[in-house]
């Protein structure tokens, strides 16, 4: 039962243009949602969090939306630089649970 | 900054061996949790434990079983091997459970033959 979807496998910016990657899912007790960054032969790296009493926030290039009546949550990444290449994680817990859910990644890959 | 250590980093098992993998968490965290990855898959939450209990429990198999010791390091001991237990195996850790986000170690990738 895959209830944190990342339905997009990979997407290719140019440097200094903006990423948005996307995320969906399911479960409505989910509160609190992440997003984790992974190069490879390396354990994921946390990037940015959000709480689900917020719709945003913003950490230097890096701000997440959350649209809790979509069920969707995005992160954006502007200005990209090639160093972001990485494959990208967008993962999500209930209130009193250490079960985090994570989606399957979107390869991110910016182009010089 | 220390970080999360995983040993080994590589580990080779037949079918039907056992196996223990072991993680040492980030001092003064006292929470950890286990995640297999799968080929092409994402990360599957395993098991957790703070304080030296069992907090949470995923998709962990029987044939699987952890703990955590009183310096807080960890170890997932696997039993009776199968091919399907081959994949990437992180650990985590956090000073508290679900304070923000976890710091992940490198895994140990298992490869079952």
């Amino acid at each position: 039962d895959q209830q944190v979807k990342q339905n997009s496998p990979s997407l290719s910016v140019q440097e200094g243009r903006i990423s948005i990657l996307n995320c969906d899912y399911t479960n409505s007790m989910f509160d609190y949602f992440l997003w984790y960054k992974k190069y490879p032969a390396e354990g994921p790296t946390f990037l940015i969090s959000i709480s689900s009493i917020k719709d945003k926030n913003e950490d230097g290039r890096f701000t997440v939306f959350l649209n809790k009546s979509a069920k969707h949550l995005s992160l954006h990444i502007v200005p990209s630089q090639p160093g972001d290449s990485a494959v990208y994680f967008c993962a999500a817990r209930e209130a009193n649970n250490n079960d985090m859910r994570f989606g399957a990644g979107t390869r991110l890959t910016v182009k010089p | 900054a220390a970080g999360v250590i995983q040993s080994p980093r590589h580990l080779i098992k037949e079918k039907r061996e056992t196996a223990t993998l072991k993680c040492y968490p980030i001092p003064r965290h006292d929470t950890v949790y286990w995640y297999q990855q799968g080929p092409g898959q994402d990360p599957q939450f395993l098991i957790s434990f703070y304080e030296k209990m069992q907090s949470d429990k995923g998709s962990i198999p029987d044939r699987f079983s952890a703990q955590q010791f009183s310096d807080y390091h960890s170890e997932l001991n696997m039993s009776s091997l199968e091919l399907g237990d081959s994949a990437l195996y992180f650990c985590a850790s956090s000073l508290r459970p679900r304070v923000d986000g976890y710091t992940f170690g490198s895994g140990t990738r298992l490869t079952v033959v």
